[in-house]
C-alpha cells in the first residue's frame, strides 16, 4: 500500500514552546491529509482535515490558533502545536487518501509522540 | 454516536482462526465497513473493507451478513504479531472520508 512519513517520530519539549510535525506521502499526492490526537488507552480522535491550497477544517472543540495546520504541496501537511503544554503531551498521527490508488482507504503515519515538560 | 459495537478483547491462540465480530445495525446502503489495526505506538493499518460482498485478502477475510447489520473480520492463522487494537469503521462513500474510531477490540495472540 502507499507509504505516509512522518517526522519527528518523537519530541520532547519545554512549556510553551512550539512543536512542528511533519507528515509526507512518499509515492502519491494528496490532496487531503487528516490529523489525529490519541491519548494513552485511548482511540484516535480527528482533529482537523487538511486540504492542500486551502484552510483546514478544524473538528468541533479543537482551536485552530494553537493547532495550526499547513498544507503547502500535494506531499507534505504540517501541524505546529502553538505554546505547548503538559496537557498536549499525546500520540498525533496523520493519514492521507491515494485518490489514485486501486483501493479507497486513508493510509496513516507511523505517528509522533509528543511529551511537553 | 457510536455507529460500531466491538468486544473490548479477545484471546486467540497462536496458529488458530480469529473471528472478529462487529455490529453495525444502523449501517445505510452507501456505507462500507472497513477494518483498521494499531498494533502498540503504530499509526493503524488498513486491512480490509466490503460493502455487500464477502472479501479476502492477503491479510483477511471479511464476512458480511445478508443484512449488513454486522461483519467478522477473520485471521486464518493467527501469529503473534497479530495482537492489536482492531477497529471496525463503516463509512459513506469515501468521498466523505471522515474516520471515526470506537474502542475497537484489543486482540491477543496467545502463545
Amino acid at each position: 500500500g502507499a507509504v505516509v512519513s512522518q517526522h519527528p517520530s518523537w519530541v520532547i519539549c519545554k512549556s510553551g514552546t512550539s512543536v512542528k510535525i511533519e507528515c509526507r506521502s512518499l509515492d502519491f499526492q494528496a490532496t487531503t491529509m487528516f490529523w489525529y490526537r490519541q491519548f494513552p488507552k485511548q482511540s484516535l480522535m480527528l482533529m482537523a482535515t487538511s486540504n492542500e491550497g486551502s484552510k483546514a477544517t478544524y473538528e468541533q472543540g479543537v482551536e485552530k490558533d494553537k493547532f495550526l495546520i499547513n498544507h503547502a504541496s500535494l506531499t507534505l501537511s504540517t501541524l505546529t502545536v502553538t505554546s505547548a503544554h503538559p496537557e498536549d503531551s499525546s500520540f498525533y498521527i496523520c493519514s492521507a487518501r491515494d485518490p489514485s490508488g486501486l483501493v479507497e482507504t486513508q493510509y496513516f503515519g507511523p505517528g509522533t509522540r509528543l511529551l511537553v515538560l | 454516536d457510536a455507529k460500531t459495537t466491538q468486544p473490548p478483547s479477545m484471546d486467540c491462540a497462536e496458529g488458530r482462526a480469529a473471528n472478529l465480530p462487529c455490529n453495525h445495525s444502523t449501517i445505510s446502503g452507501n456505507e462500507y465497513v472497513y477494518w483498521y489495526r494499531q498494533i502498540h505506538s503504530q499509526g493503524p493499518q488498513y486491512i480490509i473493507h466490503g460493502l455487500k460482498n464477502n472479501e479476502t485478502n492477503e491479510m483477511a477475510s471479511l464476512i458480511i451478513t445478508e443484512d449488513r447489520k454486522s461483519s467478522t473480520l477473520i485471521l486464518p492463522h493467527a501469529t503473534l504479531r497479530d495482537t492489536a487494537v482492531y477497529y471496525c469503521i463503516v463509512v459513506a462513500d469515501f468521498g466523505n472520508e471522515k474516520l471515526t474510531f470506537g474502542t475497537g477490540t484489543r486482540l491477543t495472540i496467545i502463545p
